[in-house]
């Protein structure tokens, strides 16, 4: 069955660096999302993406959050200076479609990256 | 800012029983709702869905509640079995792609 795949599934960092996550989305699928979880919290929306440009994003994905599909296969969330409150399970989601109101094009989760910034 | 809510951080239930989860959401424009089960180390997983224009949408064990007015949701697992056991999630959308998620209850289904 296919899956979304994630690498790493931890990371540790200092501040200030960056990062890179990385997830290799469902291979049919058109629709890319980043979604974070700090421990103990509500599942966030970061971003959307979409035919290589981003279709929505949250209030968190400000200017030190980046995302990229660079190879055709691979979708990547760069963080540029890491702060200690970025630290979080950072899940990749992969859909068919754009979800809409008359249906629902499921989105695949990968496992998710634990990001931990000291 | 919470639009959506789970209260119950954690239910336990015997197997064979109901189990209830519930989820408040604030914003009236919300038309979309969805439950998500979430095993350790893995992602959640979609479960079931309900849009606006219906009050109830069952999938074999699962059924979920939509209560507009209350602007409630519920999700009933009828009967709990102990791979049921997981965090479960409700999410809601309005317009665009966003889902916002609520905090998530933890369910015990004990042998």
């Amino acid at each position: 069955e296919p899956e979304v795949t994630q690498t790493p599934s931890h990371q540790v960092t200092q501040m200030g660096q960056e990062v890179i996550l990385r997830c290799v989305p469902i291979s049919n699928h058109l629709y890319f999302y980043w979604y974070r979880q700090i421990l103990g919290q509500k599942v966030e929306f970061l971003v959307s993406f979409y035919n290589n440009e981003i279709s929505e994003k949250s209030e968190i994905f400000d200017d030190q959050f980046s995302v990229e599909r660079p190879d055709g296969s691979n979708f990547t969330l760069k963080i540029r200076s890491t702060k200690l409150e970025d630290s979080a399970m950072y899940f990749c989601a992969s859909s068919e479609g754009p979800p809409s109101r008359s249906s629902y094009n499921e989105q695949f989760f990968g496992p998710g990256t634990r990001l931990t910034v000291l | 800012d919470q639009q959506v809510k789970q209260n119950s951080p954690s239910l336990s239930v015997q197997e064979g029983r109901i189990s209830i989860l519930n989820c408040d959401y604030t914003n009236s424009m919300f038309d979309y709702f969805l439950w998500y089960k979430k095993y350790p180390a893995e992602g959640p997983t979609f479960l079931i869905s309900i849009s606006s224009i219906k009050d109830k949408n069952e999938d074999g064990r699962f059924t979920v509640f939509l209560n507009k007015s209350a602007k409630h949701l519920s999700l009933h697992i009828v009967p709990s079995q102990p791979g049921d056991s997981a965090v479960y999630f409700c999410a809601a959308s309005g317009t665009g792609n966003q889902f916002y998620f609520g905090t998530g209850t933890s369910l015990t289904v004990i042998p």
